[in-house]
């Protein structure tokens, strides 16, 4: 069974820094696309960013580019996403999904940017 | 690239047929997907690359496209369809949202 399950949200003050990870099992992580998506509080969803697994090329959201950068741990199974220089508009519950299609989600991180 | 989704809300009673409509600022191929998010749930893919169900999806769901017009058509309202739908345009990074569409029972 596919499972995907992110860890790491909390209070952080403007201008911090947060590391959220997503531990995933039940398929080959090696050599699957993983992303992130995220949502506002009583908002759409916004995607944010892809690792790809034939070679690890990244690609961002141009609002989170420069700020977060997505990783993995091959070893354990672990997808990363490094927040630095945060804001209060990345305030949201972030989403580890399975593929850049997104075909499996977590249930969410929430991740709330204040002072 | 742009996705444009309409309506924002929609009220419709059970048994209803109602369509949902994302547009693509430009030639996206098949490359988008339809998302239901449920209250306080993370979405579930209902529909990939314009219209392939997933499995399990019932058939009341259906997907289509002309062009860079996307519909989402759901036949036979159940009570458990009222939630939000997004669609994802996945042709080119970065990808895209639509705004997504609340259906409400009315």
């Amino acid at each position: 069974e596919v499972q995907v399950s992110e860890s790491g949200g909390g209070l952080v003050q403007p201008g911090g820094s947060l590391r959220l990870s997503c531990a995933a099992s039940g398929f080959p992580f090696n050599t699957f696309d993983m992303s992130w998506v995220r949502q506002a509080p009583g908002k759409g969803l916004d995607w944010v960013s892809v690792i790809l697994g034939r070679d690890d090329s990244t690609y961002y959201a141009d609002s989170v580019k420069g700020r977060f950068t997505i990783s993995k741990d091959k070893s354990t199974n672990t997808l990363f996403l490094q927040m630095n220089s945060l804001r209060a508009e990345d305030t949201a519950v972030y989403y580890c999904t399975k593929g850049a299609w997104l075909d499996s989600w977590g249930q969410g991180t929430l991740v709330t940017v204040s002072s | 690239i742009q996705v444009t989704q309409s309506p924002s809300s929609l009220s419709a009673s059970l048994g209803d047929r109602v369509t949902i409509t994302c547009r693509a600022s430009q030639g996206i191929g098949d490359r988008l997907s339809w998302y239901q998010q449920k209250p306080g749930k993370a979405p579930e893919r209902l529909i990939h690359a314009t219209s392939n169900l997933e499995s399990g999806v019932p058939s009341r769901f259906s997907g289509s496209a002309s062009g860079t017009e996307f519909t989402l058509t759901l036949s036979g309202l159940q009570p458990e369809d009222f939630a939000t739908y997004y669609c994802l345009q996945h042709d080119r990074f970065p990808f895209t949202f639509g705004q997504g569409t609340k259906l409400e029972i009315k």
